[in-house]
């Protein structure tokens, strides 16, 4: 089966730099991708990898390691808003499969 | 503008009654999804369209039935539902390639 894990919860303080680690165990790997959720609302889409490396998004960084099965999504100059559940997902095949981790709360603090 | 739609935003129903909840995108996409999110436990993919009349069983499909008659939409229906049914659902949609998911606002649904 598939199976993504990332941690449950993080806390940082504003102003600084924030990794948020994801490993994964797929069949049929076929790119993974970080998406922000806030409360209530809906997720909204950060970055994709497919191969391995690092994708930079102003402050947001993707990085992939398809051997080890490993991603991280880096966050820099933390703002307050960025507060919210941050989910971790890959793509299964070419049929529109994807599975998603149960997701990491990060808190940011003044 | 580029948007997922879904109707109703919330819905208070009752055990065994049928109901649909529908799911319509503007943006021509191909591929559309349906999630439920539960405290906890993250997105997991009920069912999945890669185009009109083409759909497939995601990780949680039990209790669920979708339709994809028109590339637009893709309504899902609960034919008898459930108290475990409670929850909160997505629609999604992506074009091809690498594009990433688009998702709708979500549809809370209490079963009581």
């Amino acid at each position: 089966g598939q199976n993504i894990d990332q941690p449950t919860e993080m806390t940082a303080t504003e102003g600084a730099i924030v990794q948020i680690n994801c490993t994964y165990q797929t069949s049929g790997f076929n790119g993974l991708f970080w998406y922000q959720q806030h409360a209530g609302e809906a997720p909204t889409f950060l970055s994709y990898n497919v191969l391995d490396g690092l994708e930079e998004k102003g402050r947001f960084s993707s990085f992939l390691s398809r051997s080890k099965g490993y991603s991280y999504l880096l966050l820099k100059e933390l703002q307050m808003k960025d507060s919210a559940s941050y989910l971790c997902a890959v793509r299964i095949g070419n049929a529109g499969k994807s599975t998603f981790g149960d997701g990491t709360t990060l808190t940011v603090k003044p | 503008e580029a948007q997922v739609t879904q109707n109703p935003r919330y819905l208070i129903t009752v055990t065994g009654k049928k109901l649909t909840v529908t799911c319509s995108q503007n943006m021509n996409h191909e591929y559309m999804s349906w999630y439920r999110q539960d405290p906890g436990l993250g997105l997991r993919q009920i069912y999945y369209s890669m185009n009109v009349e083409v759909t497939d069983k995601g990780d949680v499909p039990e209790g669920y039935k979708v339709s994809r008659k028109e590339k637009r939409n893709f309504p899902l229906i609960l034919e008898s539902p459930s108290p475990n049914q409670t929850s909160l659902y997505f629609c999604a949609s992506r074009g091809g390639g690498a594009s990433e998911q688009y998702f709708g606002p979500g549809t809370r649904l209490t079963v009581t």
